[in-house]
């Protein structure tokens, strides 16, 4: 079964400083991964996405995360927080098997950036 | 083109009433999905749709229903709602090609008293 488990549920950092935030994914197969940011009481954007291709992905707004199989971890960064950054951060999953594309969420990470 | 829309923003429910929420996308996309989101659990499937006609159960299925009569359209029904389905529920859609990525609603605010 397709899992992800995210490692921080809070993570606060200045501005101006790096952000890492972790994630650790399960799957039986070579998954697709995705990090999702919802900005409070918004709906939720695609970061960045990795299917396969490129171990090391760029997303919007500064963002990237690294594919290590080896690890099976996810984790996304950012070199230098800004204050827009201030969101719920989502890793998650993709499951092929049921023919749907279904998702499967981490529990998310609260990201504060102070001034 | 709008995107994924939901329909509507708000609502509050009394227990044991019912309601219809309406999801709409105008990208031609083959599946669709409801979603509810609650407090430290993340998003959690409840049904999905991999075309016009067809349904399915996702992770918590139990107290909803489902319809997806047109290919733009998936409906989402609670027939007797409960406290327990106060929540935020966001619809998606996407498409059976390439990168499996889903587009989300800005989603349904639901209180249950």
């Amino acid at each position: 079964a397709q899992s992800v488990t995210q490692l921080d549920s809070h993570v606060s950092v200045s501005e101006g400083t790096p952000v890492l935030l972790r994630c650790n994914y399960s799957s039986s197969y070579s998954p697709s991964l995705f990090w999702y940011v919802q900005h409070p009481n918004k709906g939720l954007q695609l970061l960045l996405k990795y299917t396969s291709a490129a171990t090391l992905v760029k997303g919007i707004n500064g963002f990237e995360a690294e594919f290590k199989k080896s690890e099976t971890s996810f984790h996304l960064t950012k070199p230098s927080a800004h204050m827009s950054d201030a969101a719920e951060y989502f890793c998650v999953v993709s499951d092929r098997l049921t023919g749907a594309n279904n998702l499967f969420f981490g529990t998310g990470t609260r990201l504060t950036v102070i001034p | 083109n709008a995107g994924v829309t939901q329909t509507p923003k708000f609502r509050v429910l009394k227990t044991g009433q019912s309601m219809t929420l309406l999801c709409a996308q105008d990208m031609n996309h083959e599946y669709m999905y409801w979603y509810r989101q609650d407090p430290g659990m993340g998003l959690r499937l409840i049904h999905y749709s991999v075309g016009e006609g067809t349904t399915a159960k996702g992770e918590v299925p139990d107290g909803y229903n489902v319809s997806r009569l047109k290919k733009q359209n998936f409906l989402l029904g609670l027939e007797s709602a409960a406290p327990s389905q106060t929540s935020v529920y966001f619809c998606a859609s996407g498409t059976s090609m390439g990168t499996y990525e889903q587009y989300f609603g800005p989603g349904t605010r639901l209180t249950v008293t």
